[in-house]
């Protein structure tokens, strides 16, 4: 697929253990972060999301953190599955809410 | 399926040449969003419109330009293209152009340009 090409940081994790992705954000005035899934071939997918008055939020077996003094928030997939392998990117966007600013993405490989 | 389609899926031209891609959002967005996916950049913005205007410009070449249609669809031109254009270009939909929301994103539009 074609984001499989690219020069990412990669995650080997055990099939059924916890992972954890870690994305730097660097502009203090976004208040809105998404977590998206790129699958080999295909577009970007929604998976969660976080304002910024919050510093946790629990989807099905994601959880989002953010920590706003260091700029930096992270996704955690527990219990990894094989389904779970692609590229993750974190996103975030301005108050003026007109552009979603993508990370470098992680690659996440899941081992059996 | 996230409901955005874009065409067509696979596109090889030579350099010089200029190139149309397609989008349609889905059904009830009102903004569509342009992004560049390249080997050495990840995801890039370029552009964004809602409801016909334009409403944000990212890193977008002046040989590059967009429009979105009264019917919502939108067009992303390509022209005098480079070898360094060559990259998946997604198109991305939202109801709002401004308030927090995910975006759904199309397949993509892979561009080669020999």
């Amino acid at each position: 697929g074609e984001s499989v090409g690219l020069h990412l940081p990669t995650l080997s994790v055990q099939e059924g253990d916890n992972s954890i992705i870690n994305c730097a954000y660097s502009n203090s005035a976004s208040d809105y972060f998404i977590w998206y899934k790129q699958e080999s071939g295909k577009g970007p997918q929604f998976i969660i999301d976080i304002r910024s008055n919050m510093d946790k939020r629990q989807g099905q077996r994601v959880t989002v953190l953010l920590n706003k003094t260091v700029k930096h928030l992270s996704l955690q997939i527990a219990a990894t599955q094989p389904g779970d392998s692609a590229v993750y990117f974190c996103a975030e966007k301005d108050l003026a809410g007109n552009k979603l600013t993508f990370g470098g993405g992680t690659r996440v490989l899941v081992k059996p | 399926d996230s409901g955005v389609t874009q065409t067509p899926k696979h596109l090889i031209t030579a350099t010089g040449q200029r190139v149309t891609l397609r989008c349609s959002p889905r059904s009830g967005d009102l903004s569509v969003y342009w992004y560049q996916q390249s080997l050495d950049q990840g995801l890039q913005f370029l552009i964004q419109y809602y409801n016909g205007e334009e409403r944000a410009k990212g890193n977008i070449l002046e040989r590059f330009s967009a429009q979105q249609f009264p019917d919502l669809h939108s067009e992303l031109n390509l022209s005098s293209l480079e070898l360094g254009d060559s990259a998946l270009y997604f198109c991305a939909s939202s109801l709002s152009g401004t308030k927090a929301g995910e975006l759904f994103f199309g397949e993509g539009s892979r561009l080669t340009v020999l």
